[in-house]
């Protein structure tokens, strides 16, 4: 197995232009994580889906952030208009079924630069 | 506000002394404790974990107590090898999903 697929894994963009993360979780996993870390929070987490459902976005900063999942193998994450304090690595985990003591298994990351 | 902390940004040890990483939270609902290792330019890969029914848990040279008392956990690496120099998460889940993680620890063992 793959593993968590994550593209690309470096961004480095301008203030003010749209970026946007992707990842491919396991296959037949059926939840997906995004995550954020920095130095000062550690790692934060963004967003959920559950069978491609989002269940929890009270950790998405505002509304210059969105994810999707249009299907069971593929997710976005979107910031527009991105801000330089937007710059920090952005993980996307999977599991099982995000029930109980599933196992989160974590993408290499995306490192996002905002000048 | 962090819910779970680690105070400690960094630590060194031995190569084959005990390696003790420490990990408080402030949530009395945290049902769920787990430590996740990350090596550079990699994502966190999962470690060891610990219910909040039982006060220890013992994996090969990895051992993780728990403390629900104090709200303090640790994580014990006997004996420290090179190549458990990581950066080390600690984490806890409320019931489901939601994971909160701490800011890490870096380890570096020394030969």
């Amino acid at each position: 197995d793959a593993g968590v697929i994550q593209s690309p894994r470096h961004e480095v963009t301008e203030m003010g232009q749209e970026v946007t993360l992707r990842c491919k979780p396991i296959s037949g996993h059926n939840s997906l994580f995004w995550y954020r870390q920095t130095m000062m929070r550690g790692l934060e987490l963004l967003i959920y889906f559950n069978n491609n459902v989002p269940i929890d976005d009270s950790g998405m900063p505002e509304d210059r952030f969105s994810a999707k999942m249009p299907n069971a193998s593929f997710s976005t994450l979107k910031i527009q208009p991105s801000e330089p304090r937007d710059s920090a690595v952005y993980f996307c985990a999977s599991s099982l079924n995000g029930q109980g003591t599933d196992t989160q298994y974590f993408g290499p990351g995306t490192r996002l630069t905002v000048l | 506000d962090q819910q779970v902390k680690q105070n400690s940004p960094s630590l060194s040890v031995q190569e084959g002394r005990i390696s003790i990483l420490n990990c408080d939270y402030t949530n009395s609902m945290f049902d769920y404790f787990l430590w996740y290792k990350k090596y550079p330019a990699e994502g966190p890969t999962f470690l060891i974990s610990i219910s909040s029914i039982k006060d220890k848990n013992e994996d090969g040279r990895f051992t993780v107590f728990l403390n629900k008392s104090a709200k303090h956990l640790s994580l014990h690496i006997v004996p420290s090898q090179p190549g458990d120099s990581a950066v080390y998460f600690c984490a806890a889940r409320i019931r489901a999903n939601n994971l909160f993680f701490g800011t890490g620890t870096r380890l570096t063992v020394i030969p």
